[in-house]
């Protein structure tokens, strides 16, 4: 069974650094064709992708964000961690990790995700 | 960037009924767009891909269709467990991006 599970601080202050871990089971970061993408979601609000990588270590990035964000994998955690640099009381959301399964034509998606973790930025 | 515009952004209709959300992007992509189903306090759930393709697992009262910019969400014969808040995606490139939400809510 295929599972992914966020995990770090619910509180960080302003102008600090988040990281954030997504640890996979059922599946290999290693895996050729493992791709795994970070998603938020402020409260209310709408989903916004953040960040992708990929078993070959390709990376890309959301354009807004691409200056304070950097994806990684621990291959011997079989882990993706993100880390957003400068928080700020708007980047308060919860953040899902997701699998980005796909389909011989090239079209590729988000299943399954993590259950989300609550990151609130407050001093 | 591609952007994504749902519409509407809220619907109220009752059990029985049949609803259609829309999802237009800013360019073409293909049949590269995604669509889920989201309920309060919990991840998003994946019903449709490639536009018009039905997860293994999801009521085949839930259909996709378009290609190009314009797509469609339809969901025939509405269950009270289907009031829920919709998103489509695209993935036709990085960054990806989600429309804006369609909570569907009962009458």
């Amino acid at each position: 069974q295929v599972t992914l599970k966020e995990s770090g601080p619910a509180l960080v202050k302003p102008t600090q650094t988040l990281t954030l871990t997504c640890t996979l089971s059922g599946f290999s970061v290693t895996t050729s064709g493992m791709r795994v993408s970070w998603i938020r979601q402020p409260p209310g609000k709408a989903l916004e992708w953040l960040a992708r990588i990929d078993w070959d270590n390709d990376k890309f990035y959301s354009t807004s964000l691409k200056t304070r964000l950097t994806i990684s994998k621990d291959t011997s955690k079989n882990q993706v961690v993100l880390t957003m640099t400068n928080m700020d009381p708007v980047d308060t959301a919860t953040y899902y990790c997701a699998r980005m399964s796909s389909f011989g034509s090239g079209s590729i998606w988000f299943d399954p995700w993590g259950q989300g973790t609550l990151v609130t930025v407050s001093s | 960037d591609i952007q994504m515009t749902q519409s509407p952004s809220s619907l109220s209709a009752s059990v029985g009924d049949r609803v259609t959300i829309t999802c237009r992007a800013s360019q073409s992509i293909s049949s590269y767009l995604n669509w889920y189903q989201q309920k309060p306090g919990k991840a998003p759930k994946l019903l449709i891909y490639a536009a018009s393709s039905l997860q293994s697992g999801v009521p085949s009262r839930f259909s996709g269709s378009g290609s190009g910019t314009d797509f469609t969400l339809t969901i025939t014969s509405l269950q009270p467990e289907d009031f829920a808040t919709y998103y489509c995606q695209q993935s036709y490139s990085a960054p990806y991006s989600f429309g804006q939400g369609t909570k569907l809510e009962i009458k």
